[in-house]
């Protein structure tokens, strides 16, 4: 079955700075790449995905990339706010006409923006 | 509701007692998972339920736990004679089957979790 792995567990960032999270997936089948945002105390939120079928996909300061010859993603976020703080889980799943399989997540990072 | 509704949102048990804990899907999602995050680590995959289909149990780490899905939206996850190591914060989570519009990905939404302490 699919297994993804994350890096770094934790990072600290001074505000303004660029964050980068990455992760590696094991199953070539895999076609869809959510990141997911989690704050204390609530269940983890959709930030952004991407598909096989684009390598990049920007929404404001965030940004994500998927290298699928080396089975691995990463999430940008760049001019780091406070707020950014969190949990962030990437994810990774086959989904196609007919067929969604189960969303499997990496171990999540914590991310500290530094006032 | 407008969300994913979990309960309880706490709960605290005594060593080899059965819990139960419940998930209100959003109405309309045909799909529905739980997951486990225990302190420090990820989400765990525990099971997943899809419409009449039979449910992807493969997560679900022993005999101790199962979980039903009645009528096709209301979910319970059951632990059986629980232990210390089931302490954790159980995420229920629910989607469309194949959101078209979205180019087909699964968007999951998350409920607050149920947080278990087993003493």
């Amino acid at each position: 079955g699919e297994n993804v792995e994350q890096h770094p567990s934790t990072l600290s960032v001074q505000e303004g700075d660029s964050a980068v999270i990455k992760c590696t997936y094991s199953d070539s089948a895999s076609n869809y790449f959510p990141w997911y945002k989690q704050e204390l105390g609530k269940g983890p939120q959709l930030i952004i995905d991407i598909r096989s079928n684009v390598g990049e996909k920007k929404d404001q300061r965030i940004a994500v990339t998927l290298n699928k010859t080396a089975k691995h993603f990463s999430l940008h976020i760049t001019e780091t706010q406070p707020e950014d703080s969190a949990v962030y889980f990437c994810a990774a799943s086959i989904s196609r006409s007919g067929a969604t399989n189960k969303l499997i997540f990496g171990t999540g990072t914590l991310l500290a923006v530094q006032p | 509701g407008a969300g994913v509704s979990q309960s309880p949102s706490n709960k605290v048990t005594e060593k080899g007692k059965d819990v139960e804990l419940r998930c209100d899907p959003i109405s309309g999602h045909t799909a529905l998972y739980w997951y486990r995050q225990s302190l420090g680590q990820g989400l765990e995959f525990l099971i997943y339920f899809q419409g009449n289909s039979a449910p992807d149990k493969s997560g679900l780490p022993s005999d101790r736990f199962s979980a039903e899905r009645t009528g096709g939206s209301v979910s319970t996850l059951t632990i059986q004679r629980t232990q210390q190591e089931d302490s954790a914060v159980y995420l229920c989570a629910s989607s469309l089957f194949f959101d078209r519009k979205l180019g087909g990905a699964n968007v999951l939404t998350f409920g607050a979790g149920s947080r278990l302490t087993v003493l």
